[in-house]
């Protein structure tokens, strides 16, 4: 039973543009939302996180907007670059973030120069 | 550094060996999880601690694998007569939980990449 669902294993943009990356979930108990970045033979990096409480968060090119009765989420990266290529995963957490991750399968970012 | 480290990087064992897994969270964190990345999927979660207290543990957890963190410091994750199924990438977090309703980000060490022959 797949709580957190990345449907798109991979996505490709150009450099500059935007990059939107998607993200839905099935418990309504979530109430902490998480972007990590991961690149090969590395652990995740977290990126950006949102509470229930908000529907935006913004750090600097990362957005992360949050749709409670969607049940949807997703990252923005403007501009994107080349850096930015590598897989995103969102992850889900009860009780603010303080119990376990739920993680999606993960999206592959290329950003073409 | 003052990251998430966990030792060693990669370990190749035989079906049947036992192997042991160290990780060493972010000084002034009080929780540390371990998770399970296999190929193609996201990490999934194996257990946690709250300083020296394992509060959860998944039903990927065997009986085969056995997790302490004595002292409420470094964690070891061990895994007993090996099976090739246990080939994965054994990742690591830690967390300052605090008192905040929210904010409680997980930091992740490198992994430990391990192949069961």
């Amino acid at each position: 039973d797949q709580q957190v669902k990345q449907n798109s294993p991979s996505l490709s943009v150009q450099e500059g543009r935007i990059s939107i990356l998607n993200c839905d979930y099935t418990n309504s108990m979530f109430d902490y939302f998480l972007w990590y970045k991961k690149y090969p033979a590395e652990g995740p990096t977290f990126l950006i996180s949102i509470s229930s409480i908000k529907d935006k968060n913004e750090d600097g090119r990362f957005t992360v907007f949050l749709n409670k009765s969607a049940k949807h989420l997703s990252l923005h990266i403007v501009p994107s670059q080349p850096g930015d290529s590598a897989v995103y995963f969102c992850a889900a957490s009860a009780q603010g973030g303080s119990e376990k991750l739920v993680f999606g399968k993960g999206t592959k970012l290329t950003v073409n120069p | 550094d003052t990251g998430v480290s966990q030792n060693p990087r990669h370990k190749i064992t035989k079906r049947g060996q036992n192997v042991t897994f160290r990780c060493d969270p972010i000084s002034e964190h009080n929780r540390l999880y371990w998770y399970r990345q296999t190929l193609g999927q996201g990490p999934e979660f194996l257990t946690y601690f709250q300083n020296e207290a394992q509060l959860e543990k998944s039903r990927l957890l065997s009986d085969r694998f056995s997790a302490e963190r004595p002292k409420g410091s470094f964690s070891t994750l061990e895994i007993q007569r090996t099976e090739q199924g246990d080939s994965a990438m054994y990742l690591c977090a830690s967390s300052l939980a605090s008192l905040a309703r929210w904010g409680d980000e997980q930091f992740f060490g490198p992994g430990t990449r391990l192949t069961v022959l």
